[in-house]
């Protein structure tokens, strides 16, 4: 059973600062991980899509690592701005397997 | 709109009710999914569709569950004689293939009173 686990739960920073956020997961036979962000009460909103073959994928100030083999990914936020507070959850997909396997995301508040 | 649509946003209801959820996912999208997140946990897989095929479905899905996709298209997530322990985020999403990752809806959040 694939077992994904974020850590720190929580993070609080001053705007400006960069955000690193963790992700683990035991099993490396994933097909993709995918980073999701969550508003308070709202659905999940997709950041960035990895598949298995990528070491990396960047969207404007996101970058996402990918490291199979030690079971880790890191989402990267360059320079936070208050806008980024919200949940963070990043989900594994293995094999032919569709379902994704969520860790239970990192809370970011950026104080402006 | 071309996103996932959730229908209702929210819903309060007493515990032994009966509620029906709809999903309405992109419309070339031939996978569709359903997803229970408690407060301060990641969502859980409950149960997926491929057209109008239903799956598999999580040990989760206790027999009070029921889903449908009619025809391959919108789904509903229906719970009958909802529990306290039914209270939690409903999410619907939707895939054209995992190479593509999946959209998410708005979800649906239950309140059994």
């Amino acid at each position: 059973k694939q077992e994904v686990t974020q850590i720190p739960a929580a993070l609080s920073v001053p705007e400006g600062e960069n955000l690193v956020l963790n992700c683990s997961f035991t099993d490396s036979a994933i097909y993709n991980l995918q980073w999701f962000r969550q508003d308070p009460g709202k659905g999940l909103t997709s950041l960035l899509l990895i598949q298995s073959s990528q070491r990396e994928q960047t969207s404007g100030r996101l970058n996402a690592s990918l490291d199979k083999s030690s079971g880790r990914s890191t989402l990267y936020i360059a320079a936070s701005q208050p806008g980024d507070s919200a949940t963070y959850l990043c989900a594994v997909s293995l094999g032919v397997d569709y379902k994704l396997s969520f860790g239970a995301g990192t809370t970011v508040t950026v104080r402006a | 709109d071309t996103g996932v649509s959730q229908d209702p946003r929210h819903k309060i209801t007493k515990r032994g009710q009966n509620v029906t959820f709809r999903c309405d996912p992109i419309s070339e999208h031939n996978r569709l999914y359903w997803y229970r997140q408690t407060l301060g946990q990641g969502p859980e897989f409950l149960t997926y569709f491929q057209n109008e095929a239903q799956l598999e479905k999580s040990r989760l899905l206790s027999d009070r569950f029921s889903a449908e996709r009619p025809k391959g298209s919108f789904s509903t997530l229906e719970i009958q004689r909802t529990e306290q322990g039914d209270s939690a985020m409903y999410l619907c999403a939707s895939s054209v293939g995992q190479i593509y990752g999946y959209t998410f809806g708005s979800g649906t959040r239950l309140t059994v009173v």
